[in-house]
């Protein structure tokens, strides 16, 4: 499997639920991103969790990061309809050498009124 | 905020044409990005640059080429567009932040989605 896999591939839930989302990855890393993408259009950046920190918080988004499981997870707490969206996350791969921002598939999230 | 302005939304050429696709961004930004998106395989790097005149090949970049004359241009090139190069593509910068190219967060355009009849 690719490094920075999202689990689940699609959720869907009623605005007021908390939706959490997971990734796992392979590497050793320097950090982890997590990025929203509205259908059809860019990426949008949410957080960026460094290897040496454990937990971070953006308004209703709180990230996770578990380095000696290779895991990490998006929690958004009291969903509305306008977090519809895929969500990613991306691994900075912490060796030496040619450096890449690794991608998963992403999680497509549904939120009902 | 940091605007990533990508020249097209939509795109419709021919195989055999060569093809360009522009990116321009606001923030004084040395790095930028080219990636490609596909249903099932994510996102993956084509081309990237670290400074003007500098180009470093991702995974993916047989049948693209790159340039960067200027620090806020940076242009992706299909030599002879063929039908698997029908995709979406997403331009992103970010400034340099350290030893890494991604301690700072990608900013990303809107995506030109390109179809390659």
């Amino acid at each position: 499997s690719q490094q920075g896999e999202e689990d689940p591939q699609a959720l869907s839930i009623q605005e007021g639920e908390n939706a959490t989302m997971n990734c796992s990855y392979k590497t050793s890393i320097n950090n982890l991103q997590w990025y929203r993408q509205n259908s059809g259009r860019g990426l949008v950046h949410l957080i960026l969790i460094r290897s040496n920190e454990r937990e971070k918080h953006s308004g209703r988004l709180r990230v996770t990061l578990d380095t000696s499981k290779k895991s990490s997870s998006l929690l958004i707490t009291a969903s509305r309809a306008a977090d519809t969206a895929s969500y990613f996350c991306a691994t900075d791969e912490g060796n030496t050498g040619f450096q890449k921002l690794v991608f998963g598939t992403g999680t497509r999230l549904l939120v009902s009124p | 905020d940091v605007k990533v302005t990508q020249s097209s939304r939509y795109l419709v050429k021919r195989t055999g044409e060569k093809v360009f696709l522009e990116c321009v961004q606001d923030m004084d930004h040395e790095n930028m990005f080219w990636y490609r998106q596909d249903p099932g395989l994510g996102l993956r790097l084509i081309y990237f640059s670290y400074d003007v005149k500098m180009k470093e090949k991702g995974d993916i970049p047989e049948g693209y080429s790159v340039s960067r004359e200027k620090k806020e241009r940076f242009s992706l090139i299909l030599e002879s567009a063929s039908t698997n190069q029908t995709s979406m593509y997403l331009c992103a910068s970010n400034p340099i932040a350290g030893t890494s190219l991604y301690n700072s967060p990608l900013h990303f355009g809107n995506g030109t989605r390109l179809t390659v009849t």
